[in-house]
């Protein structure tokens, strides 16, 4: 198994771009989580789906980020404009629905706005 | 909503025990995980607790008081490569949803 795969691992943008995150869950995992880390407010969780919908995207911070998952093995977080207190890493973690140890990550996108 | 406080720096000496604690105030609560994080990586699972009491997996070990909204993690003979950041997380009960704390960075010096 491949595990979470997230790409690209590094995105370097200038403000005001448009930002697209992409994310391959681990197949057969029912739930999809993005995540936003940084030091000052650590691991802040941004919206989940299940089974490919949107259940609570309450943590997304403003309209500019919007997310996708238009099947059960992709999903993409976009950011239209970037700003830069956009600059953090994004996390991608997926789990069954089933069992509490399926919360598996991704390797994260540093995103950088400048 | 959910409040979950661990301290957010511990330093420690190779071969040692350390304790790492966490406090949480939740709505609904349907478990505690605890992550490690080493730079630049990404959290990996480190164990997980829905009831009360002690869970044992090699050099780590797990504690949890639901009452006193409780929990610590126990990492025993500490080497150099446990130096990292451990996330204290709880899942919420009716969302499934895992919050976390903001961790605590510990360093382990020889």
């Amino acid at each position: 198994d491949a595990g979470v795969i997230q790409s690209p691992r590094h995105e370097v943008t200038e403000m005001g771009q448009e930002v697209t995150l992409r994310c391959k869950p681990i197949s057969g995992h029912d739930y999809l989580f993005w995540y936003r880390q940084t030091m000052m407010r650590g691991l802040e969780l941004l919206i989940y789906f299940n089974n490919n919908v949107p259940i609570d995207d309450s943590g997304m911070p403003e309209d500019r980020f919007s997310a996708k998952m238009p099947n059960a093995s992709f999903s993409t977080l976009k950011i239209q404009p970037s700003e830069p207190r956009d600059s953090a890493v994004y996390f991608c973690a997926s789990k069954q629905a089933s069992g509490p140890y399926g919360y598996t990550f991704g390797s994260g996108t540093r995103l950088t706005v400048v | 909503g959910q409040n979950i406080d661990q301290p957010t720096e511990m330093t420690a000496t190779e071969g040692a025990i350390v304790q790492i604690n966490c406090t949480y105030q939740t709505s609904g609560f349907n478990g505690l995980f605890w992550y490690q994080q080493h730079a630049g990586e990404a959290p990996t699972f480190l164990s997980y607790n829905v009831l009360d009491g002690l869970e044992e997996k090699g050099r780590f070990s797990s504690f949890l008081s639901r009452s006193k909204g409780y929990s610590y993690l126990l990492l025993k003979e500490l080497q150099m490569k446990d130096s990292a950041s451990y996330l204290c997380a709880v899942r919420d009960w009716d969302t499934d949803k895992l919050i976390f704390g903001t961790g605590t960075r510990l360093q382990v010096f020889p």
